[in-house]
């Protein structure tokens, strides 16, 4: 395993601009996810992919933000016109669901801060 | 909806004491996970606890789960520094997709 990981691993933005992440999972995970993670805080759910189809989107992901996994291999996270509240740890996971009783590994993930 | 608490949210103690953090969860779940984070670091999985009474010890750290009670404990057993980091406990309920839900967290610090 090379485990999962994240880039960039910190990204300084100012508000109103366009920002996109990228996650490469663990080989034949077939499962990712997005967390968002704030200071102090437990990592709160977004997003998560079944090989390429997203199954599940959180009340938090708002329309500024669009997560893609096209080919089921490595995903994307775009967050459109950010705002200073998007500021936090962007955290990717990836599983092999069932099989390994979903346990989710977690790359080191992005540090955004929005200006 | 599934809410998760931990406690103590604090949590400072000697090298050679032993401690228990909770974890208490609103619905029944279908696992337990906990996760050590490390400042400014990602989080590394420590157990995953399937079924009431499952146990399972890594070094100085004990989880225990009870599905009755909704709770888990993570017990640590004389305490070094290398342990200080902070602890969260994690719920997956497959009816609610595959989601972790998880706790605010445990800040744990071991003093020498």
């Amino acid at each position: 395993d090379t485990g999962v990981s994240q880039d960039p691993r910190h990204k300084i933005t100012k508000r109103g601009q366009n920002v996109t992440f990228r996650c490469d999972p663990i080989s034949e995970h077939n499962r990712l996810y997005w967390y968002r993670q704030t200071l102090g805080q437990g990592p709160e759910f977004l997003t998560y992919f079944q090989n390429e189809a997203q199954l599940e989107k959180s009340r938090l992901l708002s329309d500024r933000f669009s997560a893609e996994r096209p080919k089921g291999s490595f995903s994307t996270l775009e967050i459109q016109r950010t705002e200073q509240g998007d500021s936090a740890m962007y955290l990717c996971a990836s599983s092999k669901g069932l099989a390994r009783h979903n346990e989710q590994f977690f790359g080191p993930g992005t540090r955004l801060t929005v200006l | 909806e599934l809410k998760v608490e931990q406690n103590p949210l604090f949590l400072s103690m000697q090298e050679g004491k032993n401690y228990t953090i909770y974890c208490n969860y609103s619905t029944t779940s279908d696992r337990l996970y906990w996760y050590r984070q490390d400042p400014g670091k990602s989080l590394e999985s420590l157990f995953v606890l399937l079924s009431n009474g499952a146990v399972k010890q890594e070094g100085r750290l004990m989880a225990s789960l009870d599905t009755k009670a909704r709770l888990s404990t993570l017990h640590i057993t004389a305490a070094v520094h290398d342990l200080s980091a902070t602890y969260f406990c994690a719920v997956l309920k497959e009816t609610s997709g595959s989601r972790l839900t998880f706790g605010e967290g445990t800040q744990l610090t071991v003093n020498p």
